[in-house]
C-alpha cells in the first residue's frame, strides 16, 4: 500500500545549492529507503536508514529519520545538473512489501 | 555486470491479446517483485516472490499473473490485457527485500 509521501513534490534549484525533500509515512517501519529515477528509467537505490538510526550519510547525501514524527528527510548538498531526477522514499514495514511514495521531482538549473 | 533485465522495453498490443513481460536477474537474489508506475500514483506493487515457487499478491494484482519456476526469472503475464493496464512496468530484485535493483522498465500500451 502507498505509505511514503514526499514533500515538496517539485523542487527547482540552482546548481551548487542544497536540495531538501521530506517523506512522511503512517505505520511503524523496519527501514526507510530513498531511490532516484532519471526520466522514466529504472529506480536506483541511494541510501537505506534503519528504524534505530537517526542519521546517515553517503557522499553528498544526508538522510535523517524521526520515527516519533514518522518522517524522513533527504538532503543533497552542492547539487549538480546530474542530480535532476525524481526521488522516491520507500518504507519497509517488515511485510516484504516495500511501499513507495509518489515521488519528488527535482530540477537543478546549471 | 549485475543487472535486472526486462523485455521488451516497449510494447503496444490490443485488448484481450495475452502477453508476457520477461524479467531475469543475475545476482542470485531470492526476492523479486513487479511494480507499475502511473502518473500521480507513484509505484504500486503488483506481485512479489520471496523464493522459487513462492509468490504473493501486492497492492494491485488484479489482471496479472506471475510465476517463479527458477530463481533468476520472474515473468509477468497479462492473460487478457485491458486499456487500464497501460502503464510503465518495473521488475526488481534484492536480498530479503532490501535495496532493490530495478530493471529498465517496460512501457506497455493496450489499445
Amino acid at each position: 500500500s502507498q505509505q511514503g509521501e514526499e514533500d515538496p513534490q517539485a523542487l527547482s534549484i540552482q546548481e551548487g545549492e542544497n536540495a531538501t525533500m521530506n517523506c512522511s509515512y503512517k505505520t511503524s517501519i523496519n527501514n526507510l529507503q530513498w531511490y532516484r529515477q532519471n526520466s522514466g528509467r529504472g529506480l536506483v537505490h541511494l541510501i537505506l536508514i534503519r528504524s534505530n538510526e537517526r542519521e546517515k550519510h553517503s557522499g553528498r547525501l544526508r538522510v535523517t529519520l524521526d520515527t516519533s514524527k514518522k518522517s524522513s528527510s533527504l538532503l543533497i548538498t552542492a547539487s549538480r545538473a546530474a542530480d535532476t531526477a525524481s526521488y522516491f522514499c520507500a518504507t519497509d514495514a517488515g511485510n516484504n512489501r516495500l511501499a513507495f511514495g509518489k515521488g519528488n521531482q527535482v530540477v537543478v538549473i546549471p | 555486470e549485475a543487472q535486472v533485465t526486462q523485455n521488451p522495453r516497449y510494447l503496444i498490443t490490443v485488448t484481450g491479446k495475452k502477453l508476457t513481460v520477461t524479467c531475469s536477474q543475475n545476482m542470485n537474489h531470492e526476492y523479486m517483485s513487479w511494480y507499475r508506475q502511473d502518473p500521480g500514483l507513484g509505484l504500486r506493487q503488483i506481485y512479489y516472490s520471496m523464493n522459487v515457487e513462492v509468490t504473493d499478491k501486492g497492492d494491485v494484482p488484479e489482471g496479472y499473473k506471475v510465476s517463479r519456476k527458477e530463481k533468476r526469472n520472474f515473468p509477468l503475464i497479462l492473460e487478457s490485457p485491458s486499456p487500464n493496464q497501460t502503464s510503465l512496468y518495473f521488475c526488481a530484485s534484492s536480498f530479503r527485500g532490501e535495496k532493490l535493483f530495478f530493471g529498465s522498465g517496460t512501457q506497455l500500451s493496450v489499445l
